[in-house]
């Protein structure tokens, strides 16, 4: 299986600003098929990113994500308040599915 | 888009099995596969594996081999999830989801599976 290891595990920011996420994976992502989600408390998490770098259905252009091969990230652009959540990569290129341990962006 | 909705919550006994359902609705049940991913208490998402409506074959993470088995019954456009031989670690929001495409990721509402003696 290949592992997913987010980072950072916390990032704590105000809004307006940035939000860089790392998503490194112990062996290269098969064809890109690396997704970015959006955990809320409470909810089921909800689709970002697809195929690395392609925004799903409704998701806004602040959200973009980046990477091939084993280095992949997720670049969360003039952070508005509904943006601070817990966010998870996903390899979907293997066989085996696995997801990165998420990382939380919360307000400073 | 399809919707997906999910059997509800469940409290089991260590040792036993816990089956949970995730009907969908809305489009074609054979055009997706459907992922189980669990999540237990103020932890992150865990993959558990998926199956094949169309071929009607499933893969499994190592860390469930042999413990879970997860089938589709194309007639009812159902899939399920069974989890034997339960532990209280097996307490966790039980998701069912599709694979990333376009037009989304759907998720079921999510079941609660409690393990308790």
């Amino acid at each position: 299986e290949i592992a997913l290891t987010q980072s950072p595990g916390t990032l704590s920011l105000s809004p307006g600003e940035s939000a860089i996420i790392s998503c490194r994976a112990s062996q290269s992502v098969t064809s890109g098929f690396l997704a970015w989600y959006q955990q809320k408390p409470g909810q089921a998490p909800s689709l970002l990113i697809y195929r690395t770098s392609s925004r799903a259905t409704g998701i806004p252009d602040r959200f973009s994500g980046s990477g091939s091969g084993t280095d992949f990230t997720l670049t969360i652009s003039r952070l508005e308040p509904a943006d601070f959540a817990v966010y998870y990569c996903q390899q979907y290129g293997s066989s085996l599915w696995t997801f990165g341990q998420g990382t939380k962006v919360e307000i400073k | 888009q399809v919707q997906l909705v999910q059997s509800g919550a469940e409290v089991k006994k260590p040792g036993s099995s816990v089956k949970v359902s995730c009907k969908a609705s809305g489009d074609t049940f054979n055009s997706y596969t459907f992922s189980w991913v669990r999540q237990a208490p103020g932890q992150g998402l865990e993959w558990m594996g998926r199956v094949f409506p169309r071929v009607g074959t499933s893969n499994y993470a190592q860390n469930f081999q042999g413990r879970v088995t997860i089938i589709a019954d194309v007639s009812t456009s159902t899939a399920y999830m069974e989890l034997s031989s339960l532990t209280s670690d097996d307490t966790a929001v039980y998701y069912c989801a599709t694979e990333p495409r376009y037009s989304g990721s759907y998720w079921g509402q999510g079941t609660l599976v409690t393990v308790s003696s």
